[in-house]
């Protein structure tokens, strides 16, 4: 199995902070990642596909970059809808696997 | 509009078997895997499986395999996710989701808890 390990588990930040979430594949995974937003008590949302493409209607503020082994997710400017767990997945080669997520809290 | 609408909450007693529904609407149902997602409380996601309703090929995450089945019904345009024997450890919210890149559209989650 491709083993994600993202970083860091947890962070506190503030309104306005950029933020980066970084995703690790175990082997390559060419650009085959999505990013999800999770919000308590609803289902993920999908904000980046293929590593780097912004889900329509998603912020232009959320960006996602990076191939191969690492990736990141970035919020240039964080706002208070944007306080929520976020996770990478892998879709490369199955069983497919997610990160362990990143708890976004207001610092 | 694309929706997976998912079967309610479930509360079951150990050694009692289960199945759930995912009913697709709004595209072709046939030309599209769905996968099921678990979270159990307080963690994060695990990928179970999925199944490509059209010829019913399905793949299981090695976690799962054995644990429960993944099957579809594509004259009704639903899939399902069932136990034979429920454990105490397999209360959780089960989403089912559309494979398209990776996830594009999740369902609302189905509730499942196991308690004597």
């Amino acid at each position: 199995d491709i083993q994600m390990t993202q970083s860091p588990s947890s962070l506190s930040a503030s309104v306005g902070d950029r933020v980066t979430i970084t995703c690790r594949a175990s082997q390559a995974i060419r650009n085959d990642l999505g990013w999800y937003q999770q919000k308590p008590g609803k289902a993920p949302k999908r904000l980046i596909y293929a590593a780097s493409s912004l889900q329509s209607g998603v912020p232009s503020r959320f960006s996602g970059s990076g191939s191969g082994t690492e990736f990141t997710l970035t919020i240039s400017s964080l706002q208070p809808e944007d306080f929520a767990t976020y996770y990478c997945l892998q879709h490369n080669s199955y069983p497919w696997t997610f990160g362990q997520g990143t708890k976004v809290e207001i610092k | 509009d694309v929706q997976l609408v998912q079967s309610g909450a479930e509360v079951k007693k150990p050694g009692e078997s289960l199945k759930i529904s995912c009913k697709g609407s709004g595209y072709t149902f046939t030309n599209y895997w769905i996968g099921w997602v678990r979270q159990m409380p307080g963690k994060g996601l695990e990928w179970m499986g999925s199944i490509y309703p059209g010829d019913s090929d399905t793949r299981y995450s090695p976690s799962f395999q054995g644990q429960v089945t993944i099957s579809a019904d594509k004259s009704i345009t639903t899939a399902y996710l069932q136990w034979s024997s429920l454990k105490a450890s397999d209360t959780a919210m089960y989403y089912c989701a559309r494979l398209v890149t990776a996830i594009d559209y999740w369902g609302q989650g189905s509730l499942v808890t196991v308690s004597s």
